[in-house]
């Protein structure tokens, strides 16, 4: 059965330090899509970054990279530069199938990042 | 600039009480999800609207029903609720058949269940 699995329930970072957030997922789907959402203590849902199970390439936004290692099925949400701002509860979430005309996602129990100055 | 809205932010209902959570989009979104989320549970699905009028259940049902009468308005019903209905209540929406579409979420309605 599909599933993800996030192993940290909480971690702590330096302001300026990068962090890894951890994420490895199970499907017997060919084709899937990998999410990362932020929710800040407001409560939103906030997306961050996509990766596709055929993407050769890891995905980048900005600060945000996804460290995808296929064979491992992981993948790993890199943050670079760490802000306080960055401080927040981060979802990984999964979809399967090709394009997926329902888009359901199917969600880990999240890793609360605190960002110390 | 997208947008989801909930009705309520939060909200207080008593055991027994038929519970209304509404969902609005912008968007012309073709899918729509509602999601409860608990500490060290994570988001999960309990239904999820693909057109309007057509729904397909989630992973946790059970106690719940929802109703699409137009695209842009996604309710979830709470029958009679329970307290083990006690929850932050999230709801999200998408457009359909590409892969890397996003869901947009709403800001969420805490439900408490006395």
């Amino acid at each position: 059965a599909q599933k993800i699995t996030q192993t940290q329930p909480g971690m702590f970072v330096q302001e300026k330090e990068a962090v890894t957030l951890d994420c490895t997922y199970d499907t017997s789907d060919p084709s899937y899509g990998l999410f990362w959402y932020k929710q800040p203590s407001s409560g939103e849902m906030i997306f961050l970054i996509y990766q596709g199970s055929y993407d050769q390439q890891n995905a980048t936004e900005g600060r945000y990279s996804l460290n995808f290692q296929k064979a491992r099925k992981s993948a790993n949400l890199v943050i670079s530069a760490s802000q306080l701002g960055d401080s927040a509860m981060y979802f990984c979430a999964m979809r399967e199938g090709q394009y997926g005309a329902t888009n359901k996602l199917i969600f880990g129990t999240g890793t609360l990042l605190a960002v110390q100055p | 600039d997208v947008k989801v809205t909930q009705s309520s932010r939060y909200l207080v209902k008593r055991t027994g009480e038929k519970v209304f959570l509404e969902c609005v989009q912008d968007m012309d979104h073709e899918n729509m999800f509602w999601y409860r989320q608990d500490p060290g549970l994570g988001l999960r699905l309990i239904y999820f609207s693909y057109d309007v009028k057509m729904k397909e259940k989630g992973d946790i049902p059970e106690g719940y029903s929802v109703s699409r009468e137009k695209k842009e308005r996604f309710s979830l019903i709470l029958e009679s609720a329970s307290t083990n209905q006690t929850s932050m209540y999230l709801c999200a929406s998408s457009l359909s058949g590409g892969d890397a579409y996003e869901q947009y979420f709403g800001p969420g309605t805490r439900l408490t269940v006395t």
